[in-house]
């Protein structure tokens, strides 16, 4: 069965510093991955994917992720943090073709931008 | 992007009484929604998938008789919570999603359910 792995629970960065959040996967096909960010009182938000290709993968609000089939990870980041990037950071396994597929999703990554 | 809303928000219920959550898509049709349930600080656990027409498929560990599903039409499913009890206490989300060219889930603000 695929599982997702985000060994950081918390994580705390200063505004304009750069961040990275690690994400590791077991699946035994090639995976489709994901990272989705959820802030308070509103859903979860697709930051980008990766189903082939480039293993580098650019994301909405500056994100991008990297794709390492060698170390099964998927880490996200981001070269200049925004007090607004504050939130729960979810990355995701799909099964199966496209994102209709199941998901199954990380434990999340909180995230706290200091001023 | 695409819009998801879930209604209602929040509710509170007693303990033996049924609570229906409703997730539409407000623009675009979905042919396959999601529900999910979230308990504290933790992640994501499916719980069953909801194809339009026809019967939802559940996850294992998941009792298809306490939550109902229903997919009448392309921008609505429900969740039904039967006979709900404290421990059906959470926080549940739906997702749909839209084939079209981008192939996404979009999810929706979720629904906090406490049963009393």
């Amino acid at each position: 069965a695929q599982s997702v792995t985000q060994p950081d629970i918390h994580i705390t960065v200063s505004e304009g510093a750069s961040l990275e959040l690690r994400c590791n996967y077991s699946y035994g096909a090639t995976p489709y991955l994901f990272w989705y960010v959820q802030s308070p009182g509103q859903g979860l938000q697709l930051l980008l994917k990766y189903f082939s290709g480039d293993t580098l993968v650019q994301g909405i609000k500056g994100f991008e992720a990297e794709f390492k089939r060698s170390q099964s990870s998927f880490n996200l980041r981001k070269p200049s943090v925004h007090w607004s990037d504050a939130a729960e950071y979810f990355c995701a396994v799909g099964e199966g073709t496209g994102t209709a597929s199941k998901l199954t999703f990380g434990t999340g990554t909180r995230l706290q931008v200091t001023l | 992007g695409a819009v998801v809303s879930q209604h209602p928000s929040w509710v509170i219920c007693k303990s033996g009484t049924s609570v229906k959550i409703e997730c539409r898509s407000l623009d675009f049709q979905a042919t396959t929604m999601f529900w999910y349930r979230q308990f504290p600080k933790q992640s994501l656990m499916l719980m069953a998938t909801s194809n339009e027409g026809s019967k939802a498929t559940y996850e294992q560990g998941v009792e298809k008789d306490k939550f109902l599903i229903n997919h009448a039409s392309l921008t609505l499913s429900t969740l039904t919570v039967t006979s709900a009890h404290p421990e059906d206490s959470s926080f549940y989300i739906c997702s749909a999603r839209d084939a079209g060219l981008t192939d996404t889930q979009y999810f929706g603000p979720g629904t906090r359910l406490t049963v009393l």
